[in-house]
């Protein structure tokens, strides 16, 4: 079946470093997408990786390992601003979004 | 950049009617949109794939009778709950694909109370 795994919850200090782990067993691999959910929100987009590396936007930068079915979002001087849930999804050979649990992250002062 | 909307927001109901749900492309096609159930505390639930002109694919689990999909133009698609339930209480959320389609764009999402 397909799988995708993240950590439940973390917790982080504002102004700090964290890093948010994603592994996937997927039918099929189309590129794989971070998203922020704020608590009764919709997702918004973060990242896309595709090929293996390190793709920084800001504050925010995602890692993509295929060969490992491995991936992480870097946050980077975490703001009170930053505590939300981060979605891992991966797109399988059907195109279709194969969604993790999602990470809760706390940030605290 | 791309913008999808939801209509309602918000809505509550009564048991045992229906209520429509609208997803707009604002500003680009969509020839795809995906209809998403999220519970308290746990991760978007795909219950549909709805591509324009044709009927929409449910995944498993999901009872196409109940949850009607319609997606009569390239900027509009329609979830219609039927005869709904207290359990059908969640947050629906809507995302389209352009059709460059790499990215999924999310609606804001109704939450929809039955009581």
């Amino acid at each position: 079946g397909q799988n995708i795994d993240q950590p439940t919850e973390m917790t982080a200090t504002e102004g700090a470093i964290v890093q948010i782990n994603c592994t996937y067993q997927t039918s099929g691999f189309n590129g794989l997408f971070w998203y922020q959910q704020h608590a009764g929100e919709a997702p918004t987009f973060l990242s896309y990786n595709v090929l293996d590396g390190l793709e920084e936007k800001g504050r925010f930068s995602s890692f993509l390992s295929r060969s490992k079915g491995y991936s992480y979002l870097l946050l980077k001087e975490l703001q009170m601003k930053d505590s939300a849930s981060y979605l891992c999804a991966v797109r399988d050979s059907n195109y279709q979004l194969i969604w993790g649990a999602g990470t809760k992250l706390i940030i605290k002062p | 950049g791309a913008v999808v909307s939801q209509h309602p927001s918000w809505v509550i109901c009564k048991s045992g009617t229906s209520v429509k749900i609208e997803c707009r492309s604002l500003d680009f096609q969509a020839t795809t949109m995906f209809w998403y159930r999220q519970f308290p505390k746990q991760s978007l639930m795909l219950m549909a794939t709805s591509n324009e002109g044709s009927k929409a694919t449910y995944e498993q689990g999901v009872e196409k009778d109940k949850f009607l999909i319609n997606h009569a133009s390239l900027t509009l698609s329609t979830l219609t709950v039927t005869s709904a339930h207290p359990e059908d209480s969640s947050f629906y959320i809507c995302s389209a694909r352009d059709q460059g389609g790499r990215e999924e764009y999310f609606g804001p999402g109704t939450r929809l109370t039955v009581t």
